[in-house]
């Protein structure tokens, strides 16, 4: 069954540092997202990618983030400057775009800002 | 707008034990009805959905129904294995924002042998 994959699976940075999260969506999608999941907490949305562009984004995504779609596979997230609370599992998403479909996520990155 | 609350965790279990795990939700439209599990160290699986109103969704013994008079899909699983570990995730997928999912803040679930 095909999925989506992640990597890094752990990426240690130092705080102020750019890290740029990596991801491979499922090839059929059309749709992708990136959640953000603080131990602990709810996953929270960040953003959804469509059409080579931003369709939503949340409060969260300010403009230290960004996201980009460099090639035909690939679904990036990177933030310029990272802080501490940065530190979280970062989980990417696709799916075929109608509401009844589910997304499907990726294992995630561990992302731990030092 | 939009939101999901489910019950409180942790939720502990002895094997063979009857599971509910409620989830209730606000939505403006007729959203899809979604649970994820999500296990130790692993992302989020889809474990089942329900897309309109006394849909019931089932996967791996687990069920769930979206009550559209409740605002309800509460999980259900009838005998619990220590397998069954995990968080559990409600969701919901707006059909006016279809992009975007709204999780609820998981309940973790110990089953004990």
């Amino acid at each position: 069954e095909p999925e989506v994959t992640q990597t890094p699976s752990h990426q240690v940075t130092q705080m102020g540092q750019e890290v740029i999260l990596r991801c491979v969506p499922i090839s059929n999608h059309l749709y992708f997202y990136w959640y953000r999941q603080i131990l602990g907490q709810k996953v929270e949305f960040l953003v959804s990618f469509y059409n080579n562009e931003i369709s939503e984004k949340s409060e969260i995504f300010d403009d230290q983030f960004s996201v980009e779609r460099p090639d035909g596979s690939n679904f990036t997230l990177k933030i310029r400057s990272t802080k501490l609370e940065d530190s979280a599992m970062y989980f990417c998403a696709s799916s075929e775009g109608d509401s009844n479909q589910p997304q499907h996520f990726g294992d995630g990155t561990r992302l731990s800002i030092l | 707008g939009d939101s999901v609350t489910q019950m409180e965790g942790p939720v502990t279990l002895s094997e063979e034990a009857f599971l509910t795990i409620n989830c209730t939700y606000t939505a403006t439209g007729y959203p899809s009805l979604f649970w994820y599990v999500q296990y130790p160290g692993e992302g989020l699986q889809l474990l089942l959905k329900a897309t309109k109103a006394d849909d019931k969704g089932s996967n791996k013994g687990f069920e769930a129904t979206y009550r559209k008079e409740t605002t309800s899909f509460h999980l259900e699983k009838g005998s619990v294995q220590v397998s069954d570990s995990a968080v559990y995730f409600c969701a919901l997928s707006d059909q006016h924002n279809f992009n975007k999912f709204y999780f609820g803040s998981g309940t973790k679930l110990n089953v004990k042998p």
